[in-house]
């Protein structure tokens, strides 16, 4: 069956430290893969994608991820958070077959420490 | 640019009732998919609508269906309520059905079921 994992519920990091949220997915073809970051009381908001091509993906924010295939991996990463990170991460995977059908991870609550 | 409309933002049912949640997406935007978000099953797909016409559709009960109008707006509708049905729906929006695409969320209906 298709699953998404990220294997942290919460994380604590310090303002200007870098962050890495992991994600992890289990699917036989080649997944569409998204980083979607939700605010208390807010819908999601996109951070970024990976359809093909480069595997290091830039997006919003100062985020990135990188798509490792062998690893089944998509891994979301920041060289310095900011106290505005502080917010509940997901990733999500799509399949051509499903169309619009996203699976989510069951999040991960990034907590920024001064 | 609007982005995705969802109304009413925070409704409150008994069991044993119906409900309509609206969404209007994104102008120009033709697929509409719905989402659940509860703390314990987390985000869970509900179903996709594009030109009217339901493309997939998720694991939930026939208690909840959806529609599309022909400006692309979409309503969802739970009947016979319980208390599990208590949750954040959510409603994103993509330019067109077929194949995976970056989808725009809007921020929610909070329903809860007394």
């Amino acid at each position: 069956a298709q699953s998404v994992t990220q294997p942290d519920i919460h994380i604590t990091v310090s303002e200007g430290a870098s962050l890495e949220l992991r994600c992890n997915y289990s699917y036989g073809a080649t997944p569409y893969l998204f980083w979607y970051v939700q605010s208390p009381g807010q819908g999601l908001q996109l951070l970024l994608k990976y359809f093909s091509g480069d595997t290091l993906v830039q997006g919003i924010k100062g985020f990135e991820a990188e798509f490792k295939r062998s690893q089944s991996s998509f891994n979301l990463r920041k060289p310095s958070v900011h106290w505005s990170d502080a917010a509940e991460y997901f990733c999500a995977v799509g399949l051509m077959e499903y169309g619009n059908k996203l699976v989510f991870g069951a999040g991960t609550i990034l907590r920024v420490k001064s | 640019k609007a982005g995705v409309t969802q109304t009413p933002r925070y409704l409150i049912k008994t069991r044993g009732q119906q409900v309509t949640l609206s969404c209007s997406p994104i102008s120009g935007h033709r697929s509409v998919s719905w989402y659940q978000q509860t703390p314990g099953q987390g985000l869970q797909f509900l179903f996709e609508y594009f030109s009217e016409t339901q493309r997939n559709k998720g694991n939930f009960p026939g208690r909840f269906s959806g529609r599309q109008f022909s400006n692309s707006r979409s309503e969802m509708n739970v009947s016979t309520l319980e208390l599990g049905d208590s949750a954040l729906y959510l409603c994103a929006s993509s330019p067109r059905g077929g194949g995976v695409q970056p989808q725009h969320f809007g921020d929610g209906t909070r329903l809860s079921i007394l």
